[in-house]
């Protein structure tokens, strides 16, 4: 069975610093997804990681995926007050008929602090 | 172009009750997926659905059923409600590889959802 576990589970930062929230998965994975949360919505997709190696970055956010150590990062670069969410990894399982489902990560809730 | 709408918005029910929660796709979009989002956790599968068939299924009892329509919209169906169930319900749809229009990963487009709280 799939096991995606992200760590920290609860992160507080000041506004301005770095930091970066870990992702390790279980099994050998096709891709690999990283997700946003507000409070009461839905998941807004921020990153789609295919290979390894694949680096992504969109503003203060820069993702990663190792698939031979099952590890993805997240690193965000002085960090915002709007960064404040909770962060899922979802890693892609193959079904038989070559379809995705997705297993999700415990998530990590960023807060940024003033 | 409309994103995956889903539908109610919040829902309460009381234990036994039966609900029905209901996903339009994307459009374009021909495939649906459903997860369950309990407070303070990831998204869980519960099922996934093309050509009007049940084709993947996660770790969820019988009580839980679907449909999917010809024009590719779901249902999603709870019998026999348990507080556990209360949670937030989220509908997905991608494109399916072998209509030959996906790209080489078919991501997932999640709805709104649906905050469902059994009292």
């Amino acid at each position: 069975e799939l096991k995606v576990e992200q760590n920290p589970l609860f992160l507080s930062m000041q506004e301005g610093k770095n930091y970066t929230i870990y992702c390790n998965y279980s099994t050998t994975s096709d891709r690999l997804y990283w997700y946003r949360q507000d409070p009461g919505k839905s998941l807004e997709s921020l990153f789609v990681l295919l290979s390894n190696g694949a680096v992504k970055q969109e503003g203060r956010l820069m993702a990663s995926l190792d698939t031979k150590a099952r590890l993805s990062t997240l690193h965000i670069t002085a960090a915002v007050h709007d960064l404040s969410a909770t962060y899922f990894c979802a890693v892609d399982i193959r079904g038989y008929f070559g379809n995705e489902k997705l297993t999700f990560g415990t998530g990590t809730r960023l807060t940024i602090i003033p | 172009d409309a994103g995956v709408t889903q539908s109610p918005t919040h829902l309460i029910k009381t234990r036994g009750q039966q609900v029905t929660l209901r996903c339009s796709p994307k459009s374009g979009h021909d495939t649906v997926s459903w997860y369950q989002q309990a407070l303070g956790q990831g998204p869980q599968f519960i099922f996934q659905y093309y050509e009007e068939e049940e084709r993947q299924r996660g770790n969820f009892p019988d009580r839980f059923s679907g449909h999917q329509f010809p024009n590719y919209s779901s249902e999603l169906n709870v019998n026999a409600l348990l507080l556990g169930d209360s949670a937030l319900y989220l509908c997905a749809s991608s494109l399916d590889r072998a209509s030959g229009r996906a790209s080489s990963y078919n991501e997932q487009f999640f709805g709104p959802g649906t905050r469902l709280t059994v009292l």
